[in-house]
């Protein structure tokens, strides 16, 4: 089955700071979604971007479907940013979303 | 969009007995899924809930231990038979919409002494 690798595994940030969190699939997908668990557990929808490039806010992601990659910034790091980012495709053809290991960030103050 | 509700929100069970996880969509979406999710860790797909079928299970997971229904297009359970500690997890009802975007409910939190 299709491949999902995020990095880096964890991330450590000042508040303020920006960063890029990578998510590469080994197939193509026709729906990648980059999702955040906040430490209570609730995941959030980030964005939903089989391809092409959206903003919102300080966030913003890109999909580079014929590479088989995405990547999801965040500028301006904020504390409410921490949790785990994960990206979660489905490939072509099917229907089931597989999940990435998921990047854990930890914005310090 | 789909807003997700799920009850129990978290519960302590016993060894040996069964809980079932109760999840409902506030509007009618073209799949249901559940998830697993053990701490420290990514979400692993349980099953895919079917409408008024049985529900397709992932390599790992058999209907006599979760057992999951799905009488109509906005709900679904999941029964999760004779626990043992080995079960305790996050157990997640997601919804997915005709335009293909997925959307997850709060969770359960269950623990099992």
């Amino acid at each position: 089955g299709i491949q999902v690798e995020q990095s880096p595994p964890d991330l450590i940030l000042q508040e303020g700071a920006n960063s890029t969190l990578r998510c590469n699939f080994s197939d193509s997908v026709n729906n990648l979604q980059w999702f955040h668990q906040n430490p209570w557990g609730q995941l959030i929808n980030l964005f939903y971007i089989p391809s092409g490039t959206k903003q919102n806010g300080r966030l913003s992601a890109t999909t580079v479907a014929t590479e088989r990659y995405s990547l999801l910034y965040i500028s301006s790091s904020q504390t409410t940013d921490s949790g785990v980012y994960f990206c979660a495709v489905v490939n072509t053809g099917g229907f089931k979303t597989i999940f990435g290991a998921g990047t854990r960030l930890f914005v310090k103050a | 969009s789909a807003v997700i509700s799920q009850k129990p929100s978290r519960d302590i069970c016993q060894r040996g007995t069964s809980l079932t996880i109760q999840c409902q969509v506030d509007s009618q979406v073209t799949m249901m899924f559940w998830y697993r999710q053990q701490p420290g860790q990514s979400l692993t797909l349980i099953a895919t809930a079917n409408q008024g079928s049985e529900a397709t299970y992932e390599s790992g997971f058999v209907i006599d231990k979760f057992p999951i229904s799905r009488p109509n297009l906005t709900f679904s359970t999941l029964t999760v038979s004779n626990m043992s500690p080995e079960d305790s997890s996050i157990y997640l009802c997601s919804a997915q919409t005709g335009l293909g975007e997925q959307f997850f409910g709060p969770g359960t939190r269950l623990t099992v002494l």
